[in-house]
């Protein structure tokens, strides 16, 4: 079936350092792709998304690009901060979202 | 422009008991889903409305979970009787369409002793 692969955390980094954290996923078809950020305490929060293949979701310096050959949509960001520390979720939309199991970033001043 | 609304958002009780969490969507939003977040894992979808009508319920075990979407605005998920593995995090969300993007609640921390 459908599925989503993160690579584990936690992932600890130094301020200004730069991120990647890996997504994969299964799925027919070529499904809307998403990550989302769960601050402590916090709902989750769309970060951002890509529609179709090629496309690269991006926001507040973060940046994902929808690979479909390696069937990838990896997170990267190229200088960290302390208010970063979060966990990240990869998912993608087939009716309803599919998550990953969420990758935990900690970053140390 | 309001977000998704919870409540509570902790709630602990006894095994057995009953419990409802109760959701109310952005204005406007017509899909409606509840979620259940273990620790450690990502969320995974109990249920989802279109309006007042349950379209995907596959995965609610319905021997002791219920929900309801009365006049297609807000909802209420029961669990009755709780059991000890009901510990988590339930989630709601909402949308203005599938598969258009779903906005999250703060969710409610169930703890069942």
């Amino acid at each position: 079936g459908d599925s989503v692969t993160q690579m584990e955390g936690p992932v600890t980094l130094s301020e200004e350092a730069f991120l990647t954290i890996n997504c994969t996923y299964t799925a027919t078809g070529y499904p809307s792709l998403f990550w989302y950020v769960q601050y402590p305490g916090e709902g989750l929060q769309l970060l951002l998304k890509a529609t179709k293949a090629d496309d690269k979701g991006s926001n507040k310096g973060f940046e994902a690009t929808y690979r479909k050959e390696t069937t990838s949509f990896h997170l990267e960001k190229g200088s960290v901060q302390v208010s970063d520390s979060a966990v990240y979720f990869c998912a993608l939309m087939k009716g309803k979202l599919i998550f990953g199991q969420g990758t935990e970033l900690s970053v140390k001043p | 422009e309001a977000g998704v609304v919870q409540s509570p958002r902790y709630k602990i009780i006894e095994k057995k008991q009953p419990v409802a969490f109760w959701c109310n969507p952005i204005s406007g939003h017509n899909t409606l889903y509840w979620y259940r977040q273990n620790l450690g894992q990502g969320p995974e979808l109990l249920i989802r409305y279109e309006n007042e009508e349950a379209v995907d319920d596959s995965q609610l075990p319905k021997d002791r979970f219920s929900a309801e979407r009365l006049k297609g605005v807000d909802s209420t998920l029961k669990i009755q009787p709780a059991e000890l593995g009901d510990s988590a995090v339930y989630l709601c969300a909402s949308s203005l369409d599938p598969p258009d993007t779903q906005y999250f609640g703060p969710g409610t921390r169930l703890t069942v002793l």
